[in-house]
């Protein structure tokens, strides 16, 4: 059980498209999801948390209106990186939380994101 | 402030034990936890401890944590070369809704 799921596992977009990431819990309930960008060789840094139902909250330099993020149901949340540029170029990896256990935190595959 | 820390890297051959080291700064911290992440993957959960125990034993993972110290090690037995791997630590504060911060990673490469 706990398996998080993430669609596409990679992309390659072109410079000023945007780009949606999908985040599934396919056998848990998630009220809380975080999404995470990971740099090469280094560690995960949290862009934001998102709750079922409510606006994401969004960690200190990360652009709200750049990274659009949706917590549509207890087991889908989305982010959108609109008007991509190569910067935004990186592996994305989101969370889930169970909701019986807020403790446990299970991680999707993550999204390879390339931007051209 | 939230602080993890971890060593770079550690190389241990097949069948000997492992240790990965981890400090942290929060000692309101509520949960510990030790990831494992493959090339190109995404983070496996392997154990985590809460703040109130001294030590957890999963089949080959034993985690010790010293909360006086701040510190955090995870024990891998018998080390095999599917353990080849970068290995995070992180901790939860429950005051900022179980957030996790993550320390850099040590990556552990297993020589047969």
């Amino acid at each position: 059980g706990a398996v998080v799921s993430q669609h596409p596992s990679w992309v390659i977009c072109k410079s000023g498209t945007s780009v949606k990431i999908e985040c599934r819990s396919l056998d848990f309930q998630a009220t809380t999801m975080f999404w995470y960008r990971q740099f090469p060789k280094q560690s995960l840094m949290l862009m934001a948390t998102s709750n079922e139902g409510s606006k994401a909250t969004y960690e200190q330099g990360v652009e709200k209106d750049k990274f659009l993020i949706n917590h549509a149901s207890l087991t889908l949340s989305t982010l959108t990186v609109t008007s991509a540029h190569p910067e935004d170029s990186s592996f994305y990896i989101c969370s889930a939380q169970s909701s019986g256990a807020s403790y446990e935190q299970y991680f999707g595959p993550g999204t390879r994101l390339t931007v051209t | 402030g939230e602080d993890v820390e971890q060593s770079l890297f550690l190389s241990v051959r097949e069948g000997d034990s492992s240790v990965i080291n981890c400090t942290y700064t929060d000692s309101s911290s509520t949960y510990l936890y030790w990831y494992k992440q493959e090339p190109g993957a995404g983070l496996q959960l392997l154990t985590y401890i809460f703040s109130n125990m001294d030590m957890k034993q999963d089949q080959r993972l034993t985690v010790l944590l010293n909360k006086k110290d701040k510190h955090l090690s995870l024990r891998i037995a018998d080390t095999q070369t599917g353990d080849s791997a970068i290995y995070f630590c992180a901790e939860s504060l429950k005051a900022a809704g179980n957030k996790l911060t993550f320390g850099g990673g040590t990556r552990v490469l297993v020589k047969p």
